[in-house]
């Protein structure tokens, strides 16, 4: 049973430009968390998602960041006109179902460069 | 929200010795969980301890948790070369997990 699967791995991009963030929950996992990990930090929560719906987005960014998870594919964290301070791990996880005690799995992550 | 500050920042230790690291949080939580990172990958749950237990083990894991001091701490026990990554705490009561900066273990071969 494949975990969850994060592409790219490593993704360079000049300023201005977009980046795109795939994640590919556990199989039967309907739940998907987006996270950011800066350099010698710890993770910080940015949105919630379920199939077509966006539960909670509080600690996304007003401006330049969106996602979805639509109801076939992979869930996608967007950043639109990239600047150097997104330069970051994103990690995705997922859970089968909602709840403070649920463990989430978490994926391999995309470490984002932007020159 | 989930909650956590982990202590010490590094830790190093020869193999087979015990670890001991420790979370505080601020605000009541309704369990408190651990996870590790080994370098470059993504976190990996190891255990969940809920608010009315005081103590669990999993395999050489053991964790205790104080409500009144709002503190929990993670044993390894026998520790070894493979145990070496960061250790993250997030203890609240729903699915936003919250980590502090983490306890970067190594274990000595």
């Amino acid at each position: 049973n494949a975990g969850v699967m994060q592409n790219p791995r490593h993704l360079v991009r000049r300023r201005g430009q977009e980046a795109r963030l795939r994640c590919s929950p556990m199989k039967g996992h309907s739940h998907v968390y987006w996270y950011r990990q800066l350099p010698e930090e710890g993770l910080k929560f940015m949105v919630y998602l379920q199939k077509e719906n966006i539960i909670d987005e509080s600690g996304m960014p007003k401006e330049r960041f969106s996602a979805e998870f639509p109801k076939e594919g992979p869930s996608i964290l967007r950043i639109q006109q990239v600047v150097r301070g997104d330069s970051a791990a994103y990690f995705c996880a997922s859970s089968p179902r909602e709840g403070g005690d649920q463990p989430q799995h978490f994926g391999d992550g995309t470490r984002l460069s932007i020159l | 929200s989930q909650q956590g500050e982990e202590d010490p920042q590094a830790l190093s230790i020869q193999e087979g010795e015990n670890a001991t690291m420790n979370c505080s949080y601020k605000t009541s939580i309704n369990n408190l969980q651990w996870y590790r990172q080994n370098s470059g990958r993504g976190l990996v749950h190891l255990i969940l301890i809920r608010s009315n237990e005081r103590e669990k083990h999993s395999g050489r894991l053991r964790v205790t948790l104080d409500t009144s001091k709002k503190s929990s701490s993670l044993l390894i026990t026998a520790s070894r070369a493979a145990d070496t990554a960061s250790y993250f705490c997030s203890g609240g009561s729903n699915y936003k997990l919250t980590f502090g900066k983490g306890t970067l273990l190594t274990v000595n071969p």
